[in-house]
């Protein structure tokens, strides 16, 4: 099984940039998503890792060391459509459904 | 392009009564499909996954039940729904085990 930890909630300003960490605790690694969810939406994918390492998408990127069982999102130049629960799930490599945190909930202010 | 459509948005249905909601992808074949549940301030929890047609595992005991009669197609049901059915139910697809799942819209179910 999975046991996926993150922060409850953030709060940084517009422009700015935030880092969500994800740790998790797994009896088999087979990759990590990140998933942005907007309130009362539903969740839409942002990145996947599965090696060691840094991958970027213009603004967004994602951070994955499996020795340490460990993620981040980054999040640069912030702006307030960010303002978003940024999920962190990974997935199991037995049988490759994804485990999911509870969410981060990120709130961008002026 | 792939596109996936759940309904109905959003429901309100008494305790005891059935339910039905009904999810399908287009622009692709022999998806991976799933149905996920999301409580208030909780994580996504997986109910249903199906790698084929009629093939469907079940991951948590529970009074719903997950049907899949055409590839493309996944519905989710109950005979007789219970308050802590109540939640925010998402379908999701796949193109294979190692790619990334992507979610329909939702139905939000709220139970009286």
């Amino acid at each position: 099984g999975q046991n996926i930890d993150q922060p409850t909630e953030m709060t940084a300003t517009e422009g700015a940039i935030v880092q969500i960490n994800c740790t998790y605790q797994t009896s088999g690694f087979n990759g990590l998503f990140w998933y942005q969810q907007h309130a009362g939406e539903a969740p839409t994918f942002l990145s996947y890792n599965v090696l060691d390492g840094l991958e970027e998408k213009g603004r967004f990127s994602s951070f994955l060391s499996r020795s340490k069982g460990y993620s981040y999102l980054l999040l640069k130049e912030l702006q307030m459509k960010d303002s978003a629960s940024y999920l962190c799930a990974v997935r199991d490599r037995a049988d490759y459904k994804l485990s999911f945190g509870a969410g981060t909930t990120v709130t961008v202010r002026a | 392009s792939q596109t996936i459509h759940q309904w109905p948005a959003t429901l309100v249905q008494p305790v005891g009564s059935p339910l039905s909601l009904e999810c399908t992808v287009e622009g692709t074949s022999n998806p991976n499909l799933y149905w996920y549940r999301q409580a208030a301030g909780r994580g996504l929890q997986l109910l249903f996954y199906s790698v084929g047609i009629g093939q469907i595992s079940s991951e948590v005991p529970q009074n719903l039940s997950a049907s899949r009669p055409q590839d493309r197609q996944f519905i989710l049901s109950s005979k007789k729904l219970l308050l802590s059915d109540s939640g925010f139910y998402l379908c999701a697809w796949s193109s294979g085990n190692e790619q990334p799942q992507h979610f329909g819209d939702g139905t939000r179910l709220s139970i009286l």
